[in-house]
């Protein structure tokens, strides 16, 4: 596609439940990042795959998340048990090596 | 970790108006970025900026890289009400980004 793609645009979920958010880079971008927005917040680094680097998992906040990247492409972001605080707007990233960051549309997380 | 400190927090103007923002650090970046963020929008890139001293223009938008690499900023000149948004500056640490906290800009028509 022309862009990265995030699916789904909303979720509404239980607290205690396992979500998970799907990224689609921009095709040929090796690099893919996940970050998280709070309502009136910047953005805050979670995690980053580089091609077949280890990825950087310095920004998850706890153990219950954890992200993927299949094939060099597709990235999930699954967070096991959430918890109201993870309410917040998911983003998601990637850019070719030492490029600038392209944004995808974010997926809308809502934990009651 | 490394913070970006952004200003002002937020703006009201009136269309027309020229607007300035920056952004500050205590660290050296080698780049500075600028974003501009619509309501249920991603960030959208709006400027790059790689050398020290680098003054580059987009339309109406005009940044620059602070001659110290420390510091950044963003000139919109007559404004128009499609600039309503939230606009960041980034630069990167290790790959991965980090964000100023943002200036919200409200433009009346």
């Amino acid at each position: 596609g022309a862009g990265v793609s995030q699916s789904p645009s909303n979720k509404v979920t239980e607290k205690g439940k396992d979500v998970e958010l799907r990224c689609d880079p921009i095709s040929g971008h090796t690099a893919l990042y996940w970050y998280r927005q709070s309502l009136g917040q910047g953005l805050e680094f979670l995690i980053y795959f580089q091609g077949n680097s280890a990825p950087d998992k310095s920004g998850l906040p706890s153990d219950r998340f954890s992200a993927e990247r299949t094939g060099g492409s597709v990235s999930t972001l699954t967070i096991q048990r959430t918890q109201q605080e993870d309410s917040a707007v998911y983003l998601c990233a990637s850019s070719s090596p030492a490029g600038a960051q392209y944004f995808g549309p974010g997926t809308r997380l809502t934990v009651l | 970790g490394q913070q970006l400190n952004q200003s002002p927090q937020s703006m009201f103007i009136q269309e027309g108006e020229d607007v300035s923002m920056n952004c500050t650090s205590s660290s050296i970046f080698n780049t500075w970025l600028w974003y501009k963020q619509d309501p249920g929008e991603g960030p959208v890139l709006l400027i790059a900026l790689y050398k020290a001293g680098e003054l580059t223009s987009n339309g109406r938008l005009t940044a620059q890289f602070g001659i110290t690499r420390k510091d950044s900023f963003l000139n919109i000149s007559a404004s128009i009400p499609s600039d309503v948004g939230i606009y960041f500056c980034a630069a990167p640490q290790g790959g991965k980004l980090i964000f100023g906290q943002g200036t919200e800009l409200s433009v009346k028509p």
